[in-house]
């Protein structure tokens, strides 16, 4: 079974710019979710979807991220304008929909590097 | 809030002694909890969970934690390190009762010496 797929795998912009990642999740998934891992930090959710729909963007900073699920198969999480403090592993995780203990599977990660 | 801690960011042994590997959680009810590990360049992996069934529970590569309740603590244990245990340690809450939203510690950075 094909896992969770992430691209591209490392990234390096200079503040100010723009930056979007993409993730194709497990096939059959529902549920999509978008984790920052900042250096030396556990992951911390971003925004997670049920198909096309948005059902937690709590800490998602707004202002200057975007993310999208039209066919509620791929995602895309977007940054414009990037920050410094945006450098981290952009991690996408996918999981079936129902069943409260159906694992989360993670894709490798992005690895961003803002200068 | 439900939250984890991960008591040591590094822990060092060497390949064939125990590895013990800290975790006390906060939560206002009884958590699912979970430990996950991530290797240099690789997604994270889920290693074993608790979801109120059995307090001892055994994972993935001979891992395995033991809820309890009376500490709150969720420490993951192995009998014998190997080489390839090398990685990232999550201990992770579920902190919303029947939610999907997990919430990672710090992590554990696990060293094996030769």
């Amino acid at each position: 079974e094909a896992g969770v797929a992430q691209s591209p795998r490392y990234k390096i912009i200079e503040k100010r710019q723009s930056v979007a990642f993409w993730c194709n999740p497990i096939s059959g998934h529902a549920t999509l979710y978008w984790y920052q891992q900042i250096l030396g930090q556990g992951p911390k959710l971003l925004i997670q979807f049920q198909n096309n729909g948005v059902v937690d963007d709590s800490q998602l900073p707004k202002d200057r991220f975007s993310a999208e699920r039209l066919k509620g198969v791929d995602s895309t999480l977007k940054i414009q304008p990037a920050k410094l403090e945006d450098s981290a592993v952009y991690l996408c995780a996918s999981r079936l929909a129902g069943g409260v203990d159906n694992e989360q599977f993670f894709g490798p990660g992005t690895r961003l590097t803002v200068l | 809030a439900q939250s984890v801690t991960q008591l040591d960011s590094h822990v060092s042994v060497s390949e064939g002694t125990p590895v013990l590997l800290r975790c006390n959680y906060s939560s206002s009810y009884s958590p699912s909890l979970f430990w996950y590990v991530q290797h240099p360049n690789k997604g994270l992996q889920l290693l074993l969970k608790y979801t109120s069934a059995a307090t001892l529970v055994k994972g993935i590569n001979g891992f395995e934690a033991e809820f309890k309740k009376s500490e709150t603590s969720f420490h993951l244990t192995k009998p014998s390190a190997h080489m390839s245990d090398a990685a990232e340690y999550f201990c992770v809450v579920r902190p919303i009762q029947g939610a999907q939203k997990l919430v990672f510690g710090q992590g554990t950075r696990l060293t094996i010496n030769p």
